[in-house]
């Protein structure tokens, strides 16, 4: 059975130090993966997916078949970075499988 | 374009009534998804629908049940309501395709079971 595993439920860093959500996943199939925010006071949103490659809002995730892993990485966090992170995988169907969800805090 | 909208905000019932929340989705979309979120946790699919069919099932009992209309908005029922059916519900509209697609959320439905 697929499965997503986002081992923090908090990430605590101050503005301008790098940021890793890191996101573990069990498929039998090929994944597809996405990251999902919820900022404060709005509804959830894609943020980006594996299969473009993009960078958004300088974000950035690596699907890594091998250690079946798909961490969010940013370079230079962002006071406004803060908010609710999740991991989904995709299944057939178009049905989303999400991860618990981690808070991201960036501290000024 | 309007975005997902969701009826009502909020829902307080008792253990063993009946709820049905409402979601209409976006322009152009002919699939709508429904999660459960519990608090301090990520949404869990309950079901799908697209052009009027059930399209796919989470783990969740048959007193969970939907309908979604010509018009692609949705409903989503709960008979017999239980304590730990306490939690936000959230709809979200997609156009089903075969490669990558977007699902795009409504703000939800939070209901408090008593």
């Amino acid at each position: 059975a697929q499965r997503v595993t986002q081992p923090e439920k908090l990430l605590s860093v101050f503005k301008g130090a790098p940021v890793e959500l890191k996101c573990n996943y069990s498929y039998s199939g090929s994944p597809e993966l996405f990251w999902y925010v919820q900022y404060s006071r709005q509804r959830l949103q894609l943020l980006l997916r594996h299969i473009s490659r993009e960078s958004i809002k300088g974000f950035t995730a690596d699907l890594n078949k091998g250690e079946t892993s798909f961490h969010l990485k940013k370079p230079f966090a962002q006071e406004e970075d803060s908010a609710m992170y999740y991991c989904a995988l995709k299944k057939a169907g178009n049905m989303l499988t999400f991860g618990g969800g981690t808070r991201l805090m960036v501290k000024p | 374009e309007t975005g997902v909208t969701q009826s009502p905000t909020h829902l307080i019932k008792t253990r063993g009534q009946q709820v049905t929340l409402r979601c209409s989705s976006q322009s152009g979309h002919n699939t709508v998804s429904w999660y459960q979120q519990a608090l301090g946790q990520g949404p869990q699919f309950i079901f799908q629908y697209y052009r009027e069919e059930e399209n796919g099932r989470g783990n969740f009992p048959p007193r969970f049940s939907g309908l979604q209309f010509p018009n692609y908005s949705s409903e989503l029922n709960v008979n017999a309501l239980e304590l730990d059916d306490s939690a936000l519900y959230l709809c979200a509209s997609s156009s089903f395709s075969g490669s990558s697609y977007e699902q795009f959320f409504g703000p939800g439905t939070r209901l408090t079971v008593l």
